[in-house]
């Protein structure tokens, strides 16, 4: 199992340009998030699938899109990228049992650089 | 909107002695509580969870305290450890399907 994915881990973009940050999970969890991580702010929710063809926004949707067309991967898109997007991006997975949902597993991580 | 607050921000200890970071949560209906430890540079793992219907889980040197009244959860890490050094996040599954994070403690043990 390689777990959940990220790619790529690093990038630099210029303002106003575009650009998908990919993810990817081989566990079969059907919820998978986006979380943003800046200094001092903890991680904060950007969106979220409870399963292929379902996505809902979270604390911090504005300026990025999501979409989720097979349990396995859940893309987050940047439409026009703005030096207030630089930061570190999260993908997570989890699966629900019968006490409800489990814990998050976390991807490695994207580094984001917006001049 | 749903919130976790969680303090302090940064812990100093001496190895050896305990610490204790802080959490509250705003929704009522929260259920899981989550806490991860993130090494620098590195992804946040779970050292540790704890349901509603439960009011404390100890895993070695590590405990996790819940009062759903109160709506506070606690992290207690015994005989601390240079290793123990990291960030550590509470969270809480809010009744909907969103994970709610505190904003960090940053702890420092001493050798």
């Amino acid at each position: 199992n390689a777990g959940v994915t990220q790619t790529p881990k690093f990038q630099v973009l210029k303002t106003g340009q575009s650009m998908t940050l990919q993810c990817a999970q081989d566990m079969n969890h059907e919820y998978m998030s986006w979380y943003r991580q800046d200094p001092g702010m903890g991680l904060r929710l950007i969106h979220y699938s409870v399963g292929a063809g379902i996505t809902d926004q979270g604390e911090v949707p504005n300026g990025y899109n999501v979409s989720r067309s097979t349990t396995e991967d859940f893309p987050l898109r940047l439409l026009s990228a703005a030096p207030s997007q630089t930061s570190v991006y999260f993908c997570a997975s989890s699966y629900t049992s019968g006490q409800g949902r489990e814990t998050q597993y976390f991807g490695p991580g994207t580094r984001l650089l917006v001049l | 909107g749903e919130n976790v607050e969680q303090h302090p921000s940064t812990l100093s200890v001496q190895e050896g002695d305990s610490a204790v970071i802080k959490c509250t949560y705003s929704d009522s209906a929260s259920n899981y509580f989550p806490w991860y430890k993130q090494e620098l540079g590195k992804r946040p793992q779970l050292i540790i969870d704890i349901r509603s219907n439960v009011g404390e889980k100890k895993d070695q040197r590590i405990a996790v305290t819940l009062n759903k009244t109160a709506k506070h959860f606690s992290l207690h890490i015994t005989e601390t450890q240079p290793e123990d050094s990291a960030v550590y996040f509470c969270a809480a599954h809010t009744g909907g399907f969103k994970t709610i994070f505190g904003a960090g403690t940053r702890l420092f043990v001493k050798a």
